[in-house]
């Protein structure tokens, strides 16, 4: 089936440690792209990426970093630097532009104390 | 910069009946697209339907359509024939279909309505 995969579902750490999160397609889908969502909030994008060893930050890209070596994984580096690392964090990805939307994978709720 | 706004933080519908989130945008563009998604209590977003800005005939995915309203900027979601399974945090999105350095396909999300649906 195809799909995004997002792991663990739920992560938890310690303050002051860096925390990296998986995002994997098969899809075939070129961009891909990193949310944060907060209660009562709509998603904020983080990072986003249309190519392979391409990306470029979004709106609250500070405290985190991505890779893209390869077109299946995205991943996530939530770093000590991210002063409220404690959200849901979703991954998506898009067939080309995205003229037809973007598909989220099930998310990772990460809690850090 | 483009914002869209949900007014409606939570909204309630008896099942089988209609119910209509609201949904408003602020852009200069006149070429987008919008969308509506579906986040149930497992929390993966769901693409519910899409409009393209240029197209003037509303979409309609079986129980869900949407009232387009260009000029007013008003992108409203109607679930006809409300079922249980239609509980969820609905978000209502916008793209731009300029690309503005790589960012074209980047979505702006509203906050979100919840949606009760009672039996």
């Amino acid at each position: 089936d195809g799909g995004i995969t997002q792991s663990p579902k739920y992560l938890f750490r310690k303050e002051g440690q860096n925390v990296t999160l998986s995002c994997e397609q098969n899809l075939n889908h070129d961009a891909m792209y990193w949310y944060r969502q907060d209660p009562g909030q709509g998603l904020r994008l983080i990072y986003y990426s249309q190519i392979v060893n391409d990306f470029q930050k979004g709106d609250i890209a500070e405290g985190y970093s991505v890779s893209r070596e390869k077109k299946e994984s995205f991943p996530l580096t939530v770093t000590s630097a991210q002063k409220n690392p404690t959200a849901f964090y979703l991954c998506a990805s898009s067939f080309g532009g995205g003229d037809w939307g973007q598909y989220f994978g099930p998310g990772t709720r990460l809690t850090v104390t | 910069a483009q914002t869209v706004t949900q007014s409606q933080p939570e909204m309630s519908v008896q099942e089988a009946e209609t119910v209509t989130l609201s949904c408003t945008y602020d852009t200069s563009e006149s070429d987008y697209y919008l969308f509506w998604y579906k986040q149930p209590p497992s929390r993966q977003m769901i693409l519910v339907i899409r409009q393209e800005a240029y197209k003037q005939q509303n979409a309609t995915e079986n129980r869900f359509s949407v009232n387009f309203q260009k000029a007013a900027k008003s992108f409203s979601l109607k679930i006809s024939d409300s079922q249980l399974g239609d509980a969820a945090m609905y978000f209502c999105a916008y793209r731009s279909a300029t690309n503005y350095g790589g960012s074209q396909g980047n979505l702006i999300f509203g906050k979100g309505t919840k949606l009760s649906v009672k039996p």
